[in-house]
């Protein structure tokens, strides 16, 4: 499969225990935020999403929040298990595309190791 | 099918060619997106298609790279004139809108083609 972790961010975390991915991002008018994980040799998933209006969205062993402030977003993974492991991007208004063409750029990613 | 399907999924050019890269979106999906994934850099879209009412509005090619959408849920990436930065994995995403107004909504990748120019 693809190692598209290799230089990436590493985060490791013992099973069982709770995990924080961080993300600035760096447009102060982004007002969506969706967080992916990618598993070695897939495309990206779809996890969670948040818009601007709010700061703290749950789903399923997941919370995302967002500080606008600061213009930080964070992915908590409750109980961390072997499968979480991946690499986790943020993206800023990933979809919205206005007018004419306008480039878009995932964050490089933070890789999660759970370590059993 | 179930999902986005890309083809093929490694590809070996050498520098100077042109390659196509399919992707298969989800039946029904409005639009189609064209991303370049490289190791430790993150991903940058390179173009994408909106198809709607029988109408097709392709993103402005950026420089070497083109999509084309021969069917509604059949895109192809062209890469003219390869060159060893063009190295990466390029994933396909569709969505079933398009990504403007109050809603928007997630996309499906394919697991994406790894281009290595030598």
């Amino acid at each position: 499969g693809e190692s598209v972790g290799l230089h990436l961010p590493t985060l490791s975390v013992q099973e069982g225990d709770n995990s924080i991915i961080n993300c600035a991002y760096s447009n102060s008018a982004s007002d969506y935020f969706i967080w992916y994980k990618q598993e070695s040799g897939k495309g990206p998933q779809f996890i969670i999403d948040i818009r601007s209006n709010m700061d703290k969205r749950q789903g399923q062993r997941v919370t995302v929040l967002l500080n606008k402030t600061v213009k930080h977003l964070s992915l908590q993974i409750a109980a961390t298990q072997p499968g979480d492991s991946a690499v986790y991007f943020c993206a800023e208004n990933p979809f919205f595309i206005s007018g004419g063409y306008q480039k878009v750029t995932f964050g490089t990613g933070t890789k999660l190791q759970v370590i059993p | 099918g179930a999902g986005v399907s890309q083809s093929p999924r490694y590809k070996v050019a050498k520098r100077g060619r042109d390659v196509a890269l399919r992707c298969d979106s989800i039946s029904g999906h409005v639009t189609l997106y064209w991303y370049r994934q490289t190791l430790g850099q993150g991903s940058e879209v390179l173009t994408y298609s909106q198809s709607d009412a029988q109408r097709d509005k392709s993103g402005r090619p950026s420089g070497r790279f083109s999509a084309e959408r021969p069917e509604r849920s059949v895109s192809t990436l062209k890469i003219q004139r390869t060159e060893q930065g063009d190295s990466a994995v390029y994933l396909c995403a569709s969505s079933l809108r398009f990504g403007t107004g109050v809603v928007r909504t997630e996309a499906f990748f394919g697991q994406g083609t790894r281009l290595t120019v030598v």
